[in-house]
């Protein structure tokens, strides 16, 4: 059984740029969630998706957006990139959206915005 | 909305001694807690979870939690640490903002040390 992966592993934006990154679920999960953590900071919940849908939000500005795919993959797209974007991004895919389905992360990519 | 304290940002303990890493959360309704550990360059792992019932869980790595409403805690313990215990530990509480939806909040983090 694959679990969670996430690509790339590290990344080098200047401020202004777009980026996205990648999540492939681990088999048999169709819920993919995004955090963003800060170094020395707990992660904190960006969005859901559910099925291809997204399925709720944290707060976090328009600017950050994302996508589910037929085969449960997602991306997560950040545009008009900020120095405070610079952080760990980890996605997590669990059986279900809801909170009773453990969560499985990935190892997460970081992003470094200079 | 939910939240969750971690009060103590850094912890060291001797191989062999006892742990117990506090977790003070808030939420209105019935919570459900978790206990996550990440090591560096690495992902977060689920040690245990919460939802109902017996409010002493029983988790991986040796791990245990008690969940106390009355203290608004869930205060991960172990008896005796290992070396390999040496993480940063995250206590999280969820909340079901509406159905099929997985909404967690993270503590800040306690960073475990473990002496030789």
């Amino acid at each position: 059984e694959t679990g969670v992966t996430q690509s790339p592993t590290h990344l080098i934006k200047t401020r202004g740029q777009q980026v996205t990154l990648r999540c492939s679920s681990q088999s048999g999960h169709n819920t993919v969630s995004w955090y963003q953590q800060a170094l020395g900071q707990g992660p904190q919940f960006i969005f859901q998706y559910y099925r291809e849908e997204e399925n709720g939000r944290g707060n976090f500005p328009p600017r950050f957006s994302g996508l589910q795919f037929p085969n449960y993959s997602s991306e997560l797209n950040v545009n008009a990139l900020e120095l405070d974007d610079s952080a760990l991004y980890l996605c997590a895919s669990s059986p279900g959206g809801g909170v009773r389905n453990t969560q499985y992360f990935g190892p997460g990519t970081r992003l470094t915005v200079l | 909305a939910q939240s969750v304290t971690q009060p103590d940002i850094h912890i060291t303990v001797s191989e062999g001694a006892s742990l117990e890493l506090r977790c003070n959360y808030s939420y209105g309704a019935t919570p459900y807690l978790f206990w996550y550990v990440q090591s560096p360059g690495q992902g977060l792992q689920l040690l245990l979870k919460y939802f109902s019932g017996d409010t002493l869980v029983q988790g991986i790595k040796g791990f245990e939690a008690e969940f106390k409403r009355s203290q608004s805690s869930f205060n991960l313990r172990k008896p005796s640490v290992h070396w390999s215990d040496a993480a940063e530990y995250f206590c999280a509480v969820g909340a079901i903002v509406r159905y099929n939806n997985n909404d967690m909040r993270f503590g800040a983090g306690t960073r475990l040390t473990v002496k030789p």
